[in-house]
């Protein structure tokens, strides 16, 4: 089945820079990457994805860039806020619907 | 539009017991999958429906089912509860047929004793 690698496992970085985090996968018959964060005690909340067809997708300070051929995906966030602070997902599927979740990423944003 | 609800938001049932729980997804939405949340398998994929039909089914033993109804509300099932299904029980729904864009529910947290 579908394998997803997520790094880093934690990532703490002072307000104002910017955040990476990195997936990779192992099923390339994969075409969906959505990436999820989850704040303390709430439900992921979905808050970009792209498709296989799309090498690059923006959302304000949010951007996530796909590379099918090292099939690799990562998440960028940045002017990082307090706010942004929260563990986020990355995710991969063939069908849209089985979500294959990686480890997850606990982002710490400092003042 | 309402997001998507789960009930019971909290359970606590002893090794052995059986449990449902419940899903409403989003007004319109016909696709809902099922997934467990522990610290330490994180986020896993248990069972999508659409349209009454189970569609995929991940990496569960058979004491985990599920179904769906006409109006698109979920339920799951566990039967004989170990403790180790101990874990935060999340259910999302999606607009269209192909599943994209899933929408979480707040989850059932189930503790086995």
């Amino acid at each position: 089945g579908e394998n997803v690698e997520q790094h880093p496992s934690t990532l703490s970085v002072q307000e104002g820079d910017s955040a990476v985090i990195k997936c990779t996968y192992s099923d390339s018959a994969s075409n969906y990457f959505p990436w999820y964060k989850q704040e303390l005690g709430k439900r992921p909340q979905l808050i970009i994805d792209i498709r296989s067809n799309v090498g690059e997708k923006k959302d304000q300070r949010i951007a996530v860039t796909l590379n099918k051929t090292a099939k690799h995906f990562s998440l960028h966030i940045t002017e990082t806020q307090p706010e942004d602070s929260a563990v986020y997902f990355c995710a991969a599927s063939k069908t849209g619907y089985a979500l294959n979740f990686g480890k997850g990423t606990s982002l710490l944003v400092t003042p | 539009k309402a997001g998507v609800t789960q009930t019971p938001r909290y359970l606590i049932k002893t090794r052995g017991q059986q449990v449902t729980l419940s899903c409403s997804p989003i007004s319109g939405h016909r696709s809902v999958s099922w997934y467990q949340q522990t610290p330490g398998q994180g986020l896993q994929f248990l069972f999508e429906y659409f349209s009454e039909t189970q569609r995929n089914k991940g990496n569960f033993p058979g004491r985990f089912s599920g179904r769906q109804f006409s109006n698109s509300r979920s339920e799951m099932n566990v039967s004989t509860l170990e403790l180790g299904d101990s874990a935060l029980y999340l259910c999302a729904s999606s607009p269209g047929q192909s599943g994209y864009e899933q929408y979480f529910g707040p989850g059932t947290r189930l503790t086995v004793t």
